[in-house]
């Protein structure tokens, strides 16, 4: 399977411990997102990467959220000390350019 | 602000006949529009799109129609199957950022 995997695919965690998500995209897509998704709504852009460089973070990402994507790979996004409103369905997506994003499964995060 | 609209939370279509979803958007600066489709536990799968300087893109039994004058998109699915049940959300991007849409939930009846 060469699309783009996330892992875990759920997690649940009690308020004020730190999480951490992995995203691997499309091995030849050099832009990663990070998106999240809560019910009823559409997935909200979080972060944005082309290759390791991070171009632009949404002002929905405190300073409790940070991504990498070292060496332009596989990105991870990190919440720490976790909050009851973070618990949402967080979506990584890879592109080559300005058209289709393709999307993983998500991260199912429950924060008790 | 919500820059991207989804106004029906959901619509129920006969199975063979035609399904409509709509769309409506802001901000002129747009550039391309997607669709997506996503199913439970799944994360969105891409549709269709259109550039900003097209106003109808057909895929098979999917076509989208795009009017920048009334900021305004839409999604013609003939003729609906019962498999096209799921969630459809439009989204709009402005260079590399995507804004999407609340989701319209199609369900297909047999």
């Amino acid at each position: 399977d060469t699309g783009v995997s996330q892992d875990p695919r759920h997690k649940i965690t009690k308020r004020g411990q730190n999480v951490t998500f992995r995203c691997d995209p499309i091995s030849e897509h050099n832009r990663l997102y990070w998106y999240r998704q809560t019910l009823g709504q559409g997935p909200e852009f979080l972060t944005y990467f082309q290759n390791e460089a991070q171009l632009e973070k949404s002002r929905l990402l405190s300073d409790r959220f940070s991504a990498e994507r070292p060496k332009g790979s596989f990105s991870t996004l990190e919440i720490q000390r976790t909050e009851q409103g973070d618990s949402a369905m967080y979506l990584c997506a890879s592109s080559t350019g300005v058209d289709e994003q393709f999307f993983g499964p998500g991260t199912r995060l429950t924060v008790l | 602000d919500q820059q991207v609209k989804q106004n029906s939370p959901s619509l129920s279509v006969q199975e063979g006949r035609i399904s409509i979803l709509n769309c409506d958007y802001t901000n002129s600066m747009f550039d391309y529009f997607l669709w997506y489709k996503k199913y439970p536990a799944e994360g969105p799968t891409f549709l269709i799109s259109i550039s900003s300087i097209k106003d109808k893109n057909e895929d098979g039994r999917f076509t989208v129609f795009l009017n920048k004058s009334a900021k305004h998109l839409s999604l013609h699915i003939v003729p609906s199957q019962p498999g096209d049940s799921a969630v459809y959300f439009c989204a709009a991007s402005e260079a590399y950022k995507y804004i999407f849409g609340t989701g319209t939930r199609l369900k297909v009846l047999a």
